[in-house]
């Protein structure tokens, strides 16, 4: 079955600890994304990457890292530096009409939780 | 920039029809999506809406009215399992971002 997977469902961390979260996908999407939720509140852009290779900062890239050397994996890291990561985090991918559309798959997301 | 608000929170019950409301303040975007989403669990899109007018698909339809600047999902014959969020969301004719709303949680009850 095609979809996308993140790893892992729970993830506990120190504070001043890099953590990476796992995002795969076998759906053949050229786009990926990182998003994260707060309690209560709407998604919000941290990463996208359109093509391997290459990304752009979302709305919210501070205290976070990136990278896209597959077309298949888009791990996000979150570094020491994010003032306050605790939250969940959603991966997502899209076709190039998917983009267009705004039809985009999430993962089943990851809540991290830094204490 | 962008920015779309949603009312929090909706109720009703079961069988009953409801509409959750989107306004939104854009430069410019390609159409309106809209999305559930289940208490802990991953968004799923529902709808879009290139152009103006209604679209339906089964017990949900989007509308859109650019002049506007408003949209809606009309959810009919509600069903406890449509107890979520609703997100609608935009994407940016500049940058290509998908811009999302503030979100409307639904309860249906019996």
């Amino acid at each position: 079955d095609g979809g996308i997977t993140q790893s892992p469902k729970y993830l506990f961390r120190k504070e001043g600890q890099n953590v990476t979260l796992s995002c795969e996908q076998n759906l053949n999407h050229d786009a990926m994304y990182w998003y994260r939720q707060d309690p209560g509140q709407g998604l919000r852009l941290i990463y996208y990457s359109q093509i391997v290779n290459d990304f752009q900062k979302g709305d919210i890239a501070e205290g976070y890292s990136v990278s896209r050397e597959k077309k298949e994996s888009f791990p996000l890291t979150v570094t020491s530096a994010q003032k306050n990561p605790t939250a969940f985090y959603l991966c997502a991918s899209s076709t190039s009409g998917g983009v267009r559309t705004g039809e985009q798959f999430f993962g089943p997301g990851t809540r991290l939780t830094v204490l | 920039g962008q920015s779309l608000e949603q009312p929090s929170e909706v109720t009703a019950v079961e069988g009953a029809i409801v509409q959750i409301n989107c306004t939104y303040q854009t430069s410019g975007f390609y159409g309106l999506s809209w999305y559930q989403q289940h208490d802990g669990g991953a968004p799923t899109f529902l709808s879009y809406n290139a152009l103006d007018g209604l679209e339906e698909t089964g017990r949900f339809s989007s509308f859109l009215s650019r002049s506007d600047s408003y949209g809606y999902l009309l959810l009919q014959e509600l069903q406890m399992k449509d107890s979520a969020s609703y997100f609608c969301a935009v994407r940016d004719y500049n940058t290509d971002k998908l811009i999302f709303g503030t979100g409307t949680r639904l309860q249906v009850f019996p």
